[in-house]
């Protein structure tokens, strides 16, 4: 079956740990996309990449890192520099950049500092 | 001014009736609009995409465009308990290269 797969579901962080959280896809698209969302709240784009190798920093980007080594995988790490880590983090995919195509998402990871 | 904007809600809505979601956006070069829909703790599903001005229609969906307004707007028609949800608005501009999501509109339909 294709499409976006995120791990893990639910992901508990002690304070200062750096963690990475999983998104691999196999719906050969280009573009690979990383939101976060607060309860209540809508999305805010941390990190996107139009192209293996290369990527741009979103709207809340600090605290985050993140590598596009592979097309079909686009991880990212959650550093102690994000002091607020707690929240849901989406991963989503379009067939390209632009923001002209329709992004498809996974099932997203629960991030919770413990 | 934010980018997209959508009221938060909650929108109450009988069984049945129409609903009417609404969202605005700030670039007046945007040129695709999405619908998601989210359940509570799932992740969105796209449930409609619209680029030219006018509606789309999609069984009880349909989308409405207004480019001039800047406005974009989804109507669920005959709404049922499973439309209850949190409905999110994206618009892209051209030549951005990314999608902006409003805050999402939480929608319940009550039986």
């Amino acid at each position: 079956d294709g499409g976006i797969t995120q791990s893990p579901k639910y992901l508990f962080r002690k304070e200062g740990q750096n963690v990475t959280l999983s998104c691999e896809q196999n719906l050969n698209h280009d573009a690979m996309y990383w939101y976060r969302q607060d309860p209540g709240q809508g999305l805010r784009l941390i990190y996107y990449s139009q192209i293996v190798n290369d990527f741009q920093k979103g709207d809340i980007a600090e605290g985050y890192s993140v590598s596009r080594e592979k097309k079909e995988s686009f991880p990212l790490t959650v550093t102690s520099a994000q002091k607020n880590p707690t929240a849901f983090y989406l991963c989503a995919s379009s067939i390209g950049g632009g923001g002209d195509a329709e992004a498809f998402f996974g099932q997203g990871t629960r991030l919770t500092v413990v | 001014q934010k980018e997209v904007e959508q009221n938060s809600g909650p929108l109450s809505v009988p069984e049945g009736a129409i609903a009417s979601l609404n969202c605005t956006y700030s670039d007046r070069v945007s040129q695709s609009f999405f619908w998601y829909r989210q359940y509570s703790g799932k992740s969105p599903e796209l449930i409609m995409s619209i680029y030219s001005n006018g509606d789309k229609e999609d069984g009880r969906f349909t989308a409405q465009l207004n480019k001039a307004s800047q406005y974009v707007s989804l109507l669920i028609r005959d709404s049922q308990p499973s439309d209850s949800a949190t409905y999110l608005c994206a618009v892209n501009a051209q030549g951005a290269q990314k999608l902006v999501f409003g805050q999402g509109t939480r929608l319940t339909i009550n039986p």
